[in-house]
């Protein structure tokens, strides 16, 4: 099936600084989804993407799907602690009925 | 907010015995989802539904049993639970062609 590679596969940054992700795929996706996950708790979906090029934000957090559909990006900016987690990209291809998770990303934030 | 809710949070039960882990969604979604997780691992798809009545195997095989009598409810069930059983367990719904999935809480199993 579709893999999807997350990179980078963990990050330590200090609060403040601003985060960039991306997640890439060697097929054509339709849709992307970027999730966050605490330790223990499901999956909460963040920002969702459904065209090439296009660009979404949710506070902090800006998305954008890229123009070629194979990758995503997720950016956050002035990360604070409670960023902390792991962050999943998801999506679908176009003959796919069920959607494909990414590698994740572990995040941490020191003070 | 999602509601979506999946009981127990954690359990710890002994080799050889039965179990059925609970998820149910009060949203209407007509399609619900099963994955499986070890920790700050990917997710991986074990079974899924597209309505009452219909489910189906995912990408990873699992020995474990699913059923959709109710729209809002999606039990997932083990016979004879074993060790290697021990993982997080995630169910998600969402509805129709929306492509927005929402997860429960999980159950983390631990099988000694």
């Amino acid at each position: 099936g579709q893999q999807l590679n997350q990179s980078p596969q963990s990050m330590f940054i200090q609060e403040g600084e601003d985060v960039s992700m991306n997640c890439t795929s060697s097929s054509i996706f339709n849709t992307w989804l970027w999730y966050k996950q605490d330790p223990g708790e499901g999956p909460v979906l963040l920002i969702a993407l459904y065209k090439a090029g296009e660009l979404t934000s949710n506070g902090r957090l800006t998305a954008q799907f890229g123009i070629t559909r194979k990758d995503s990006f997720l950016n956050i900016s002035a990360s604070i602690p409670s960023d902390v987690g792991i962050y999943f990209c998801a999506g679908r291809t176009g003959t796919a009925s069920k959607l494909t998770f990414g590698t994740g990303t572990r995040l941490q934030v020191t003070l | 907010e999602a509601d979506i809710y999946q009981t127990p949070r954690y359990l710890v039960i002994g080799t050889g015995k039965k179990i059925t882990l609970e998820c149910s969604q009060t949203m209407g979604h007509d399609k619900m989802y099963w994955y499986q997780q070890d920790p700050g691992m990917e997710l991986h798809l074990i079974h899924y539904s597209y309505g009452v009545n219909s489910t189906e195997k995912g990408d990873l095989s699992s020995e474990s049993t699913v059923s959709r009598i109710r729209t809002e409810h999606f039990p997932l069930t083990l016979e004879s639970a074993r060790p290697s059983h021990t993982s997080q367990y995630l169910c998600a719904s969402r509805q129709g062609a929306n492509e927005k999935l929402f997860f429960g809480s999980g159950t983390q199993l631990s099988v000694l």
